[in-house]
């Protein structure tokens, strides 16, 4: 099976910091990545498909890139209200896999 | 619009089974899987697999093999998922989500609102 590695774990930066989130495929799946956001107690929810396709609503602060292995998630602009764990997952074929999540806190 | 209300907590011994709901509204039951997903307390998001409700067909993840069944009743537009066997590390909330099935589809893009099961003697 494909595993799915993020970095870094956990990150704390300051309102207003460029945030980059990595993830890694063990091996390749096209563009077939999306990006989930979960706030503490609450459900997780969708904010790009495709590798780089902002789902309806999320802030444009948020982007996503790459393809094949290597995929990224930046929030150009932190806020405050973006305390949250991300999770990758891959989605081209089962089992869709979820990465570990990466812990996003405020300084 | 679009929801996925999941049946209420559980509390079940080791050993014993749970078959936990998903009533879904808002959309075309058929024309989108219907995922699950487990988060054990403090810890990520885990895949457990993936049924299509038009056929009933469902594949799992290798870790549940045995212990996990997937199914759907198109007449009431609900989703099932069964655990058996449960241990106390099946102790997690339970989510259904949907992905669609067309080749420029989202995936999971609407979640239920989650079922914590509680595995303890």
């Amino acid at each position: 099976d494909i595993q799915m590695t993020q970095s870094p774990s956990s990150l704390s930066a300051s309102v207003g910091d460029r945030v980059t989130i990595t993830c890694r495929a063990s091996q390749g799946i096209g563009n077939f990545l999306a990006w989930y956001q979960q706030k503490p107690g609450k459900v997780p929810k969708l904010l790009i498909y495709s590798a780089s396709t902002l789902h309806s609503g999320v802030p444009s602060r948020f982007s996503g890139s790459g393809s094949g292995t290597v995929f990224t998630l930046t929030i150009s602009s932190l806020q405050p209200e973006d305390v949250a764990t991300y999770y990758c997952q891959k989605y081209n074929s089962a089992p869709q896999t979820f990465g570990h999540g990466t812990k996003v806190e405020i300084k | 619009q679009v929801q996925l209300v999941q049946s209420e907590a559980e509390l079940q011994k080791p050993g014993a089974s749970v078959k936990i709901s998903c009533r879904t509204s808002g959309y075309s039951f058929t024309k989108f899987w219907m995922h699950w997903v487990r988060q054990a307390p403090g810890q990520g998001l885990e895949w457990m697999g993936i049924m299509n409700p038009s056929g009933g067909t469902a594949i799992y993840a290798q870790r549940f093999q045995g212990r996990v069944t997937m199914t759907r009743d198109t007449s009431t537009n609900m989703g099932y998922m069964e655990l058996r066997s449960l241990r106390s590390d099946d102790t997690a909330i339970y989510y259904c989500a949907r992905e669609d099935m067309a080749s420029s589809g989202l995936p999971l893009d609407f979640w239920g609102q989650g079922t914590l099961v509680t595995v303890s003697s």
